[in-house]
């Protein structure tokens, strides 16, 4: 079965301080591809970053930066210097390629982290 | 570029009423998707259209959902009746045929009493 943990439910800092987010995944497919997502208030999903299975390679795009662990199953998000506008709930999400009881390779989200950045 | 339209926003029903939903993809998407959200959870896809087609309707409740995309552009979700356990955030996404980047809109809040 696949799946998503986001153990962090909610996470509160200060503006300026580094934040951490927190995505561990369980899946049998041996090529799979892990994502994260913004959902500010207003509702609309943002994507922030998509990593297949065989790229371990971190990645740094501007404040964000994530950290790929293929031997601990995880797939972590930070944010340096945190903003008020980072104020969201952030989804962690895989899609494999196989076929599990009819779900055809979708993304599976796990139940998001709520960051609130206070100035 | 416009983004994903879907209307209404927000939307009061009783349980046992029907209810649609609609959504407008980006033009030139090929795939359009619906999530179901409820709250305090990560949203889960009801069903994926590749046009016209249906790629995914394996978590779709179809005793009581229905979902269409006839000309492979705009798509409608309704639910008939309505159960208070379908009271979430509905979300539309749409992405170009081949892409993994979904694009979401903003949603339709519904509440059934």
């Amino acid at each position: 079965a696949q799946k998503v943990t986001q153990a962090q439910t909610e996470i509160s800092v200060v503006e300026k301080e580094d934040v951490t987010l927190d995505c561990v995944y369980e899946t049998r497919d041996t090529t799979y591809y892990l994502f994260w997502y913004k959902q500010p208030p207003s509702g609309e999903l943002v994507f922030l970053i998509r990593r297949n299975s065989f790229d371990e390679q971190n990645e740094i795009s501007g404040r964000y930066s994530w950290n790929f662990q293929k031997s601990t199953s995880s797939f972590n998000f930070t944010i340096t210097a945190s903003q008020v506008v980072d104020s969201a709930v952030y989804f962690c999400a895989l899609r494999g390629i196989m076929n599990y009881g009819g779900s055809q390779g979708n993304l599976i989200f796990g139940k998001g982290t709520k960051l609130s950045v206070k100035p | 570029e416009a983004g994903v339209a879907q209307s209404p926003r927000y939307k009061i029903i009783e349980k046992r009423q029907s209810v649609a939903f609609w959504c407008n993809p980006i033009s030139g998407h090929a795939t359009l998707y619906w999530y179901q959200q409820i709250l305090g959870q990560g949203p889960k896809l009801l069903i994926q259209f590749q046009n016209n087609g249906v790629v995914d309707d394996s978590q779709l409740p179809k005793d009581r959902f229905s979902a269409e995309r006839l000309k492979g552009v705009d798509s409608t979700l309704k639910i008939q009746p309505a159960k208070l356990e379908d009271s979430a955030v509905y979300l539309c996404a749409s992405t170009l045929a081949g892409s993994d980047e979904q694009y979401f809109g903003p949603g339709t809040r519904l509440t059934v009493t």
